[in-house]
């Protein structure tokens, strides 16, 4: 079955440290890879997304993620956390032979960013 | 996003009752879906439509139904309200012309006593 996992239900960090949230899938051929977040009481906002060519891809609020075919990974990522970073973080997968461009979620990762 | 907008915000209701759940978008795009999010399950795929004429459903569909009335307008029902619909549902849209990213509205929160 395909999935995507998110290994960490809580990261916290503080700030003015890097972060890193993690995002392993699984599914067949080579995938559509995106991070959303998500802030309290509103909808998910798209960060970044890997289509094909270069493995880091960059996003929005000074995030990038690191596509890693051979560990079938998407690792969300940025050299300095801030506060306002605090938020739930979804990683999601497209698989390339889907119909409809249905995504593929994982549980999501609550990121806390402290002073 | 306010290029997505779901009513209501938030709605408690009992069970056994029909509720609509609706959403619009003005984006312009083909394709729309409804999700449910429940904490620690991220979100699942309740129903897609590619166009007014086409409807899908999701991996979770059971107990509920959509109409899509226009290009800019997907509204999800739940004939017989249970509680463990309880959840907060979101509808998204994605233009399917290969940017594949999908937008979504702000979401409803739906509460069945």
């Amino acid at each position: 079955a395909q999935s995507v996992a998110q290994p960490e239900d809580q990261v916290n960090v503080a700030e003015g440290n890097p972060l890193t949230v993690k995002c392993t899938y699984s599914v067949s051929g080579n995938p559509y890879l995106f991070w959303y977040v998500q802030y309290p009481n509103r909808g998910l906002q798209f960060l970044l997304k890997y289509i094909t060519g270069d493995n880091l891809v960059k996003g929005s609020y000074g995030f990038e993620a690191e596509f890693n075919k051979s560990q079938t990974s998407f690792h969300l990522k940025k050299p300095s956390a801030l506060v306002s970073d605090s938020a739930l973080y979804f990683c999601a997968v497209r698989p390339l032979y889907n119909q409809g461009g249905k995504l593929i979620f994982g549980q999501g990762t609550e990121l806390s960013v402290k002073p | 996003d306010a290029d997505v907008t779901q009513t209501p915000r938030n709605r408690i209701t009992k069970t056994g009752k029909r509720i609509m759940l609706e959403c619009s978008q003005t984006k312009g795009h083909d394709r729309m879906y409804w999700y449910r999010q429940d904490p620690g399950l991220g979100l699942r795929l309740i129903y897609y439509s590619f166009d007014v004429k086409d409807i899908n459903k999701g991996e979770i569909s059971d107990g509920y139904s959509v109409s899509r009335q226009a290009q800019a307008k997907f509204s999800l029902s739940l004939e017989s309200a249970i509680p463990n619909q309880t959840a907060l549902y979101f509808c998204a849209t994605s233009d399917g012309t290969g940017s594949y990213e999908q937008y979504f509205g702000p979401g409803t929160r739906l509460t069945v006593t």
